[in-house]
């Protein structure tokens, strides 16, 4: 069955290091989510991204992230300068079509620690 | 703005005990439904879904139904099993947006 990866599943950086985290979505899906989940609360959301843009963004995705899709495969989030407070799971997601009854596939998620 | 409510976990069970974890929800549209089921080091799994009011969502014995009128999606196992034991999240979606809303998920322990 496909699945969404990440890599890495762990990342440990130091506070104002850039940091990229990769997902690699299902083939043939075109919508791609970014969520991010701090210890112990919610999942939240981060970004969707359709055709090489942005199509909605919440108010955590400020100017210190961006994603980019740079081939046929890969889709990654940058952190220009992290922060303490952006340790957390990071899920990237997938789904072949918009619409809030298709089902969104996850990937396990990068676990960031910012020291 | 939209959001969904689950209970407080940890929940520990024996095997084959009822299960039911609470999930409510408040939203300005007509949302679709969904549990996901996260276990040991693996990512989200849909495990069942459902997209107007009525509808019952099942999978794997879990069973789950839209009720409109007391904004709920509470999830339900008549026999759990240790193999069960995992994360529930409990995620909505409503038309016009890309996105899901999470509850805070549950964690459920099944002791054989």
């Amino acid at each position: 069955e496909p699945e969404v990866t990440q890599t890495p599943s762990h990342q440990v950086t130091q506070m104002g290091q850039e940091v990229i985290l990769r997902c690699v979505p299902i083939s043939n899906h075109l919508y791609f989510y970014w969520y991010r989940q701090i210890l112990g609360q919610k999942v939240e959301f981060l970004v969707s991204f359709y055709n090489n843009e942005i199509s909605e963004k919440s108010e955590i995705f400020d100017d210190q992230f961006s994603v980019e899709r740079p081939d046929g495969s890969n889709f990654t989030l940058k952190i220009r300068s992290t922060k303490l407070e952006d340790s957390a799971m990071y899920f990237c997601a997938s789904t072949a079509a918009t619409g809030s009854t298709y089902e969104q596939y996850f990937g396990p998620g990068t676990r960031l620690t910012v020291t | 703005g939209d959001s969904v409510t689950q209970m407080e976990g940890p929940v520990t069970l024996s095997e084959e005990a009822f299960l039911t974890i609470n999930c409510t929800y408040t939203a300005t549209g007509y949302p679709s439904l969904f549990w996901y089921v996260q276990y040991p080091g693996e990512g989200l799994q849909l495990l069942l879904k459902a997209t107007k009011a009525d509808d019952k969502g099942s999978n794997k014995g879990f069973e789950a139904t839209y009720r409109k009128e007391t904004t709920s999606f509470h999830l339900e196992k008549g026999s759990v099993q240790v193999s069960d034991s995992a994360v529930y999240f409990c995620a909505l979606s409503t038309s016009g947006t890309y996105k899901y809303i999470f509850g805070t998920g549950t964690r459920l322990k099944v002791l054989a």
